[in-house]
């Protein structure tokens, strides 16, 4: 079983729409989660971090945590064409300081 | 500016050779981490070093080599034994768990 795990996608969705992103955990010791997004040929950029304790808004995106289910989402509001990218999740398990990163979900949005 | 540079952009390899890839930060991050992406996949652990002088292997370090003697800088080596070196190379340093990446290398074999 993998650490980190993500639907490959595409995940298609019109433009204005809420884009949802998903990745599920394996590790209940997991105490950070990361999102990342990935253009075409470019290098990840961290784009959302939380903690075990809650969740987070910034602006359009919105990372949420579920402990109980062991998964960790993103939501992307009033999605645009220039957020189509692949999005990368990853956990960081601080007792063995080991960071995980899931293989990516590609998200298109259509105009 | 602070940030992480990694250069060449593309670095092409002939049978054989051993090539270098650059990666310095001046971030003041103790951490550093190579990784390796193939096309359509995620990205795979070579090395990553926690302080100078001091780097583990990751879960495909053969064929690769690292050195930290410098805590601005973490070069990765891929040698001759690496047979199948063709992939986009990505260096990241971490601060407060979060990690950072530069921009790539790009490794093609002629």
């Amino acid at each position: 079983q993998k650490e980190v795990e993500q639907n490959s996608g595409p995940l298609s969705v019109p433009e204005g729409a809420i884009a949802s992103l998903n990745c599920t955990y394996s590790d209940r010791g997991s105490q950070s989660f990361f999102w990342y997004r990935q253009y075409s040929g470019k290098s990840p950029e961290l784009i959302m971090f939380i903690y075990s304790n809650g969740d987070k808004e910034d602006g359009r995106f919105t990372a949420q945590l579920n402990k109980a289910s062991q998964y960790v989402s993103l939501l992307i509001r009033d999605s645009q064409p220039s957020d189509s990218a692949t999005y990368l999740c990853a956990v960081l398990l601080y007792n063995f300081n080991k960071f995980y990163f899931g293989s990516g979900t590609k998200l298109n949005v259509k105009p | 500016d602070g940030g992480i540079t990694q250069s060449p952009k593309y670095l092409f390899r002939k049978e054989g050779q051993n090539v270098t890839l650059s990666c310095e930060q001046n971030l003041n991050h103790d951490a550093m981490y190579w990784y390796r992406q193939d096309p359509g996949q995620g990205l795979r652990l070579i090395y990553y070093s926690q302080i100078v002088n001091d780097f583990q292997k990751g879960d495909i370090a053969e064929g690769y080599s690292v050195s930290r003697e410098k805590k601005e800088s973490f070069p990765l080596t891929v040698t001759s034994a690496q047979k199948n070196p063709t992939a986009f190379y990505l260096c990241a340093s971490s601060f407060q768990g979060a990690q950072y990446f530069g921009p790539g290398t790009r490794l093609l074999v002629l």
